[in-house]
């Protein structure tokens, strides 16, 4: 079945250092979405890319999904302390149904 | 903006016991909702997918005997862990997905921390 690889599985930084955290399928995706989960929380809807090539920004975090359609990136510049939590990226298979990464844990060095 | 609530949010059990977690979608229906379950530290391990009015679909290596999921309502579903013991302890997550023209947003409920004692 599809596989969604994501890489590193742990990134601390200092505040105000940029983030990347990168996302691979084992097949081609129709589409990706990105959540956050805050530390002890539930994950919150980011972001859904669907082109190929897309690359979207809100405020300091920039998505992008591959020409190929396999894989995707999630980029936070400058980071704040409520940047905290764990990015998730998750493949779409069939209408609904999420495939999910296994998530990059970041923590902030105030 | 849409809300998904969860019940209980926190759960002990003794072994051998059921327990019954319940997910509502509380502004939009949900035909369909997600039950995932994650381990400390670990990504979302989706369990399975409940169909309104219809059986529940399992994700491969869940046993359907013992995660029984009834999905009785356009704004409930229901996941009951039969016979829990200490290695199902565990979060487990439900996720309803509301949206068209393509985008299907998921919006996931608080989650129910389970411990089996």
């Amino acid at each position: 079945g599809q596989q969604v690889m994501q890489i590193p599985q742990y990134q601390h930084v200092q505040e105000g250092e940029d983030f990347t955290t990168y996302c691979n399928s084992s097949t081609t995706l129709s589409n990706i979405q990105w959540y956050k989960q805050r530390p002890g929380g539930h994950p919150v809807f980011l972001i859904q890319l669907v082109k190929s090539g897309e690359v979207k920004k809100q405020k300091r975090l920039t998505f992008q999904f591959g020409e190929a359609k396999k894989n995707s990136s999630l980029h936070i510049t400058a980071t704040q302390t409520t940047d905290v939590g764990t990015y998730f990226c998750a493949g779409v298979q069939g209408a609904q149904k999420l495939v999910f990464g296994q998530g990059t844990r970041l923590t902030i060095n105030p | 903006g849409a809300v998904v609530s969860q019940h209980p949010s926190r759960v002990i059990c003794k072994s051998g016991t059921s327990v019954k977690i319940e997910c509502r979608s509380l502004d939009f229906q949900a035909t369909t909702m997600f039950w995932y379950r994650q381990f400390p530290k670990q990504s979302l391990m989706l369990m399975a997918t409940s169909n309104e009015g219809s059986k529940a679909t399992y994700e491969q290596g869940v046993e359907k005997d013992k995660f029984l999921i009834n999905h009785a309502s356009l704004t409930l579903s229901t996941l009951t862990v039969t016979s829990a013991h200490p290695e199902d302890s565990s979060f487990y997550i439900c996720s309803a997905p509301r949206g068209g023209a393509g985008l299907y947003e998921q919006y996931f409920g608080p989650g129910t921390r389970l411990t089996v004692t």
